[in-house]
Order: structure tokens, then C-alpha cells, then sequence
């Protein structure tokens, strides 16, 4: 049973355009929501995190939307660039000690 | 300031045998926990350490042990390897009490021929 469901499995993105990737989780004790970017070959490192007692949270290019009724929220990365092609996680956790994560989304920014 | 550290980067091993794996935390932090990774997909829980004992467990069975050590590095053992453990093995670490982001190192890949 998957804890936080993640879509789309890739996603294709002209420069400049904007990536959008959904997740979703069923835990309402969740309370902590981060996302990971990963490069082939290396660990996840965390991009932008998110509490459920805020809407929104914006960090550069990248913001999270979180709808705590629909226990929805997702990463919006604004005028995508190539070196944002990497494969993208998004993770739920109820005490910042274990996480669960999506399947994971592969971005991929064409020039 | 090193982070996350874990060695070695990669480990090919035959199935049956036995493998143990390192990580050294991010300088502070005192918990440490591990990761499997198979490929194409998001990182799996495999269990937690906190004050060298083992503080939570994901569905992983008994072929999968840890340890940590008094300095917080932390080690990961596989038993009896079977094809199925090939992965990436994700060290990540944290302070266990006050509430943090958990940062990853690099990994190790197995793989069990």
C-alpha cells in the first residue's frame, strides 16, 4: 500500500515553460511534506518543503501547493530551465524521521 | 562542513553472501537512517538509529540489520543477499529530537549477481 502517490511517472517541459507534478496521501498524520530532486548517480537532495498549515510556499522557481482537504499538493517549477531535468520525489512524513515517498517523476526540459 | 557520507559507492556481490555498508552523518546530527532504492523508483524505508539503538523498522525482513556507533555513523548489514537486494542504498541523516529536514548522501549501489 503506497502512503503518498505520485504523478505523472515523466514529464516532458519546453525552456521556460512551467513543470507541474501532483502527489497525493491517504495519512492525515502526516505533517511534514518535502520535495527531493535527484541526479543519476547521486542522493536526493531536498528542494522545498512544505507544513500543512500553509497553502503555498515559494522558494525561487520552485513552489509547493497543498490542499489539506484533498490531501493533495504538488511542485510547480516556473520557467523551466535543462539543468532542472532530474527526477523529482515528493515525500510525507508524521515526525521528520521517516519518510515516505512517490514513485518519483522524471523531468525532462527540452532546450 | 562534510555531509552525508556513505562508502563504498559501489559493491558487487554474489547471492548468499554478505554484505555491510557505512555512513558517517552530517556534522550535529545524531539519527540515521536507511534507504533502499530500487531502480525506477522512490526511496523505501529500511529502518532507523537513534542512541545506537534501533528506533523504527519498515517491512524489511530480519536479513537486514544496523548498527551505530557512539560517534553516530552507522552501519547496514544484508545477510543471505538475493537478487532482489540490487538497489541503491540511501544513508540520510538528522537530529532525532526538535524536527529537521533529513539529508541524503550519495548511496551505495549493490548489485547481487
Amino acid at each position: 500500500q503506497q502512503q503518498v502517490k505520485q504523478s505523472p511517472q515523466s514529464l516532458i517541459v519546453q525552456k521556460g515553460g512551467i513543470s507541474i507534478i501532483n502527489c497525493a496521501y491517504e495519512n492525515t498524520a502526516f505533517d511534514y511534506f518535502p520535495w527531493y530532486q535527484q541526479f543519476p548517480g547521486k542522493g536526493p537532495a531536498l528542494l522545498i518543503a512544505i507544513r500543512p498549515d500553509v497553502s503555498e510556499k515559494k522558494e525561487g522557481r520552485f513552489t509547493i501547493s497543498f490542499n489539506k482537504s484533498a490531501k493533495q499538493f504538488s511542485l510547480h517549477i516556473m520557467d523551466s530551465q535543462p539543468g532542472d531535468s532530474a527526477t523529482y520525489f515528493c515525500a510525507a512524513s508524521d515526525n521528520f524521521n521517516k519518510f515516505y515517498f512517490g514513485s518519483g517523476t522524471k523531468l525532462n526540459v527540452k532546450p | 562542513d562534510a555531509g552525508v557520507t556513505q562508502s563504498p559507492t559501489h559493491l558487487i556481490k554474489t547471492r548468499g553472501q554478505q554484505v555491510t555498508l557505512r555512513c558517517s552523518p552530517k556534522s550535529g546530527h545524531d539519527t540515521v537512517s536507511w534507504y533502499q532504492q530500487a531502480l525506477g523508483q522512490g526511496p523505501q524505508f529500511i529502518f532507523q538509529y537513534y542512541e545506537e539503538e534501533e528506533r523504527q523498522r519498515g517491512n524489511f525482513p530480519d536479513r537486514f540489520s544496523g548498527h551505530q556507533f557512539p560517534n553516530y555513523s552507522s552501519e547496514l548489514n544484508v545477510n543471505a543477499l538475493l537478487l532482489g537486494d540490487s538497489a541503491l542504498y540511501l544513508c540520510a541523516s538528522s537530529w532525532y529530537i526538535g524536527g529537521t529536514e533529513a539529508f541524503f548522501g550519495q548511496g551505495t549501489r549493490l548489485t547481487v549477481v
